[in-house]
């Protein structure tokens, strides 16, 4: 069964930091990761899609990469601001059916 | 596009009660789902939908039932509503190439917060 991890849990930096997320994954046989964002409240928003074939994928201020062998992915913020203040969850799909794993997030706080 | 929908934002209902969560798409994808977010367990799929008129079961899927009669809709029952059902439920989509076993971006409505009395 694929089980998603992403430690730490919380995470306060303060403003203008680059920083990195985790996420590790125990079956490599994805079919692709993403990278959302939860405001509170809110719902999902997806920020990244890396596919199995890819290494890694770029959105602005955001880079994800992925390592299938090892089972991780980073998720790199840049230049962070009080505005990327929220929950970033890692999700795997392990099925041509679209099915995704969730980690259970990091809550991200940028401090002014 | 008004991308996924979900109604009702809020429900309280009591024990025994049924009702459906409604969740629609206007972007022509063949994949939906429905997932449940509670405080440390993360979001668990419920049920899954890979075209109209196909379903199956996700991780959780006892207690709900679900249809899919068009590709626009794909609405969650809960037939007997339990106090562990309490939860905050989100509807999915996306474009799913099967046969290539290529997987777009998957798209999330807004939530539908759900207390069982």
């Amino acid at each position: 069964k694929q089980e998603v991890t992403q430690i730490p849990a919380a995470l306060s930096v303060p403003e203008g930091e680059n920083l990195v997320l985790n996420c590790s994954f125990t079956d490599s046989a994805i079919y692709n990761l993403q990278w959302f964002r939860q405001d509170p409240g809110k719902g999902l928003t997806s920020l990244l899609l890396i596919q199995s074939s890819q290494r890694e994928q770029t959105s602005g201020r955001l880079n994800a990469s992925l390592d299938k062998s090892s089972g991780r992915s980073t998720l790199y913020i840049a230049a962070s601001q009080p505005g990327d203040s929220a929950t970033y969850l890692c999700a795997v799909s392990t099925g041509a059916n679209s099915k995704l794993t969730f980690g259970k997030g990091i809550t991200l706080s940028v401090r002014p | 596009n008004a991308g996924v929908t979900q109604t009702p934002k809020f429900q309280v209902l009591k024990t025994g009660q049924s009702m459906t969560l409604q969740c629609a798409q206007d972007m022509n994808h063949e994949y939906m789902s429905w997932y449940r977010q509670d405080p440390g367990m993360g979001l668990r799929l419920i049920h899954y939908s890979v075209g109209a008129g196909i379903t199956d079961q996700g991780e959780v899927p006892n207690g709900y039932n679900v249809s899919r009669s068009t590709t626009e809709d794909f609405p969650l029952r809960l037939l007997s509503a339990a106090p562990s059902q309490t939860s905050v439920y989100f509807c999915a989509s996306s474009y799913s190439q099967l046969a290539g076993g290529f997987t777009d971006t998957q798209y999330f409505g807004p939530g539908t917060r759900l207390t069982v009395l």
